[in-house]
């Protein structure tokens, strides 16, 4: 049972157009959505993170949108950059016992 | 900062061999993670530790798979004997469990190849 569905899996931008990758989950014990994001041939690194308490988060050209009735959220990357040009994952899990459960990855390229 | 270490990066092994990846989490941190990626399966939990003990194994394959903690700074995921179909990146993450935002940090993973 995939618990976080990822869409889409991948997708090409041109350079400064806006990226959105979106996330649903089904467990509502979750407290907590962090974004992922990954280089070739390294580790998945936090982006940003948001808690249900807020429907929006942005820093800098990242923003992620919480939407807690219809158990979505999503992440917008404005003016797309090809430095952008990543795998990235969504997550959700609950605080304390923390063991998050991530998306399938959406493969990013953001073309010059 | 040192992150999280692994050893070794690339690891090109024959079927049937026994591999080891090892780990080294970052200093302070009382949880540790083993993930497994493939295209086809994306990231998967294989175990999680907590305080050095297994808190959840429910993600290893099969018995063919073993990994230990034996103190806070350093575990080790075991294969024996390997198949091809293991080939993968695995990762080892750690967190602390209980800060605010429970950030995950993740090496730089070992590339498992099985020929």
């Amino acid at each position: 049972q995939q618990q976080v569905k990822q869409s889409p899996q991948s997708l090409i931008v041109q350079k400064g157009g806006i990226s959105i990758i979106n996330c649903a989950y089904e467990n509502t014990a979750f407290d907590y959505f962090p974004w992922y994001q990954q280089f070739p041939g390294k580790g998945p690194a936090l982006l940003i993170a948001i808690r249900p308490d807020v429907s929006e988060k942005k820093e800098g050209r990242f923003t992620i949108s919480f939407n807690k009735s219809a158990k979505q959220f999503s992440l917008h990357i404005m003016d797309s950059q090809p430095g952008d040009s990543a795998t990235y994952f969504c997550a959700a899990g609950t605080g304390g016992s923390y063991i998050p459960t991530f998306g399938r990855g959406t493969s990013l390229i953001v073309h010059p | 900062d040192a992150g999280v270490i692994q050893s070794p990066r690339h690891e090109v092994t024959e079927m049937g061999q026994e591999v080891t990846l090892r780990c080294k989490p970052i200093s302070g941190h009382n949880s540790l993670f083993w993930y497994r990626q493939t295209m086809m399966r994306g990231l998967e939990l294989l175990i999680y530790f907590n305080n050095n003990v297994p808190i959840d194994d429910s993600g290893m394959p099969e018995d063919r798979f073993s990994a230990k903690m034996p103190n806070a700074s350093f575990s080790t995921l075991k294969i024996q004997p390997s198949e091809p179909r293991d080939s993968a990146v695995y990762f080892c993450a750690s967190s602390l469990v209980g800060s605010s935002g429970n950030t995950i940090y993740f090496g730089e993973g070992s590339w498992l190849t099985v020929v």
